[in-house]
């Protein structure tokens, strides 16, 4: 497609399950990021990739949190033991490179968990 | 460490007239600025940057942002707004050699005909 993609647009989970959201970046670009964003906030970073390589894990809250681009194409967050403050939106997005070129951004997950 | 700081939660404006969304911003270094828009259920949209050279930048929508390094901001303007402007807007910071993009808190803006 020619925009970001992400699936699920929703997802409710009960406190306790995993989860997994994918996001298919735009065709051609090197770098992919996830940011979530809670409820009347900005994005805040969470990793970043560089084609298949995580350059950058610094914003990952805990070690439940797990994300891959094994074919430095399309990603994937995963959360274990899913919590009730991991309620957010998790947004991906992609660039050319990791320069001065503008990220563009998927619609996001929603993600209540309960 | 990068911050960035929009003051007003909201900003209303009757359509026609011009309209203003501040930021400010705190970094070492060289920055790279963004302003995105974001409608409700939907992602981040990309309106304008600023990496170098004219400090005046004219994006999409009519839009456009100054930087000002003495003052560091990079106010986003409209000469004319539209009630179809209505929506979230949201100032961010890049360092130049580093990829992670820093956001505001985000600034509503209300555009009422």
């Amino acid at each position: 497609g020619a925009g970001v993609s992400q699936s699920p647009r929703y997802k409710v989970a009960k406190r306790g399950q995993d989860v997994a959201l994918r996001c298919d970046p735009i065709s051609g670009h090197v770098s992919l990021f996830w940011y979530q964003q809670a409820l009347g906030q900005g994005p805040e970073f969470l990793t970043y990739f560089q084609n298949e390589a995580q350059l950058d894990k610094s914003g990952l809250p805990s070690d439940r949190f797990f994300a891959e681009r094994p074919e430095g194409s399309v990603s994937t967050l995963k959360i274990q033991r899913t919590q009730q403050e991991d309620s957010a939106v998790y947004l991906c997005a992609s660039s050319l490179d990791r320069g001065a070129d503008t990220q563009y951004f998927g619609p996001g997950t929603r993600l209540t968990v309960l | 460490a990068q911050s960035v700081a929009q003051p007003e939660d909201q900003v209303n404006v009757a359509e026609g007239n011009p309209l203003t969304v501040k930021c400010t911003y705190s970094v070492s270094g060289n920055p790279y600025l963004f302003w995105y828009v974001q409608y409700p259920n939907r992602g981040l949209q990309f309106l304008l940057k600023y990496i170098t050279g004219d400090n005046l930048v004219k994006g999409s929508y009519g839009f456009e942002a100054e930087f000002n390094k003495s003052q560091t901001s990079f106010h986003l303007k409209k000469p004319s707004a539209l009630v179809s402007d209505s929506a979230l807007y949201f100032c961010a910071v890049r360092v130049r050699g580093y990829s992670t993009l820093t956001f505001g808190k985000g600034t509503m803006l209300l555009v009422s005909p």
